[in-house]
């Protein structure tokens, strides 16, 4: 029973170009969310997607920042013309649907240093 | 604002002994809580998630809630050294959908 994916685990970007991050969740989950941690540092609430709607965005940055979570494959978190205030761990975490049952679950997270 | 508050620590007990891990949040109306834990370097993993006033306990692990006093603690039983780690103490809180708001998290050295 896989657990949330992501990928890539680090990521590496020069000042400006643009970073992909990718996020499969658990089987079974339709709702994701994503958190940025900044180094020691809180976990900082981002965006809530389900399947082709976002939910929640009100943690994300006005500009640069986007998401997505399409009706196949997995959801996407993309920052264009990155800074370096941009590098820290960047999680996803999944649950399932239905109410009442709230618990997320995380992925390992991706890396992003922003040179 | 809403807010979850916790003491950044580090706490330090000896092995054996029980850690106590505390929380305090905002907004009366929140119904969710959760604890995780997260290693230097990882991601954060759920310990426990408890939505009622009162104990619930898994294993060496014991959540409590108070909703009147607007406080959650984590206790955990027979520490170990394995146990050193940040507990983030997390809400949903009243009208938020499922977005769920962490506090900054209380760092734990459990000394052998």
């Amino acid at each position: 029973n896989a657990g949330v994916m992501q990928n890539p685990r680090h990521l590496v970007r020069r000042r400006g170009q643009e970073a992909r991050l990718r996020c499969s969740p658990m089987k079974g989950h339709s709702h994701v969310y994503w958190y940025r941690q900044l180094p020691e540092e809180g976990l900082k609430f981002m965006v809530y997607l389900q399947k082709e709607n976002i939910i929640d965005e009100s943690g994300m940055p006005k500009e640069r920042f986007s998401a997505e979570f399409p009706k196949e494959g997995p959801s996407i978190l993309r920052i264009q013309q990155v800074v370096r205030g941009d590098s820290a761990a960047y999680f996803c975490a999944s649950s399932p649907p239905g109410q009442g049952v709230y618990e997320q679950y995380f992925g390992p997270g991706t890396r992003l240093t922003v040179t | 604002q809403k807010e979850v508050e916790q003491n950044s620590g580090p706490l330090s007990v000896p092995e054996g002994a029980i850690a106590s891990l505390n929380c305090t949040y905002s907004d009366r109306g929140s119904q969710s809580f959760f604890w995780y834990r997260q290693y230097s370097g990882k991601s954060p993993e759920l310990i426990m998630s408890i939505y009622s006033n009162g104990d619930k306990e898994d294993g060496r692990f014991t959540a409590q809630l108070n909703k009147a006093s607007q406080y959650v603690s984590l206790l955990i039983r027979d520490s170990q050294p394995s146990d050193s780690a940040t507990y983030l103490c997390a809400v949903i809180f009243s009208g938020g959908y499922q977005k769920v708001t962490f506090g900054t998290g209380t760092k734990l050295q459990v000394i052998p």
